[in-house]
């Protein structure tokens, strides 16, 4: 079965410096892989995805992540926090015929 | 133009109600969805619906109908509503399994 974890529900940095959202999936055959990202009182806006291609996957808003198979993980980073990127973001694997989410990590960006 | 468009966007009703709520997308998908994001944030799969076809139809109290009347229009209705209904209600639209759009999202309380 295919699953995700999303290692911290709530990540906070300074402007400027570097973003790390980790997420480890458990999949029964070569995933896809996604990240969305939802401000508040939005819906969600897909990111970036890996469909087994590159595994250094650039998405918007300056915004990458890498598919490593070792290690089962595939973490979102940003070299540089904007205000604006404080929101809640979702991991998702791809199930057989739907989506499986993430439980999400809110990021918070302070001056 | 918005892609996938749900109405209302915000909706207050009284226990044992019916509400509808209504989506359109305009990106000529044949997919539509109806996920449910609870106050936690987690966001699951209610139904999918292939051309009009129901596809996907997770466990959900049959107190929660769709209706498809063509590609383009997914509605929600729900019978019998329960505080425990209360929740964010989102609808999407996808060409391949993998691409999703979401609309704006209804949020739905109950009182």
């Amino acid at each position: 079965a295919q699953s995700v974890t999303q290692l911290d529900s709530h990540v906070s940095v300074s402007e400027g410096t570097p973003v790390l959202l980790r997420c480890n999936y458990s999949s029964s055959y070569s995933p896809s892989l996604f990240w969305y990202v939802q401000h508040p009182n939005k819906g969600l806006q897909l990111l970036l995805k890996y469909t087994s291609a590159a595994t250094l996957v650039k998405g918007i808003n300056g915004f990458e992540a890498e598919f490593k198979k070792s290690e089962t993980s595939f973490h979102l980073t940003k070299p540089s926090a904007h205000m604006c990127d404080a929101a809640e973001y979702f991991c998702v694997v791809s199930g057989p015929d739907k989506l499986i989410f993430g439980t999400g990590t809110r990021l918070q960006v302070f001056p | 133009d918005t892609a996938v468009s749900q109405t209302p966007k915000y909706l207050v009703t009284q226990m044992g109600n019916d509400k509808s709520i209504k989506c359109e997308q305009n990106l000529g998908h044949d997919t539509m969805y109806w996920y449910k994001q609870d106050s936690k944030k987690f966001l699951k799969i209610m139904f999918s619906y292939n051309n009009k076809e129901l596809i996907i139809n997770e466990t959900v109290p049959n107190r929660f109908s769709p209706k498809s009347p063509d590609k383009a229009h997914l509605n929600l209705h729900i019978n019998s509503l329960e505080l425990g209904d209360s929740a964010v209600y989102f609808c999407a639209s996808s060409q391949d399994p993998y691409t999703i759009y979401f609309g704006e999202g209804s949020w739905l309380t109950v009182v």
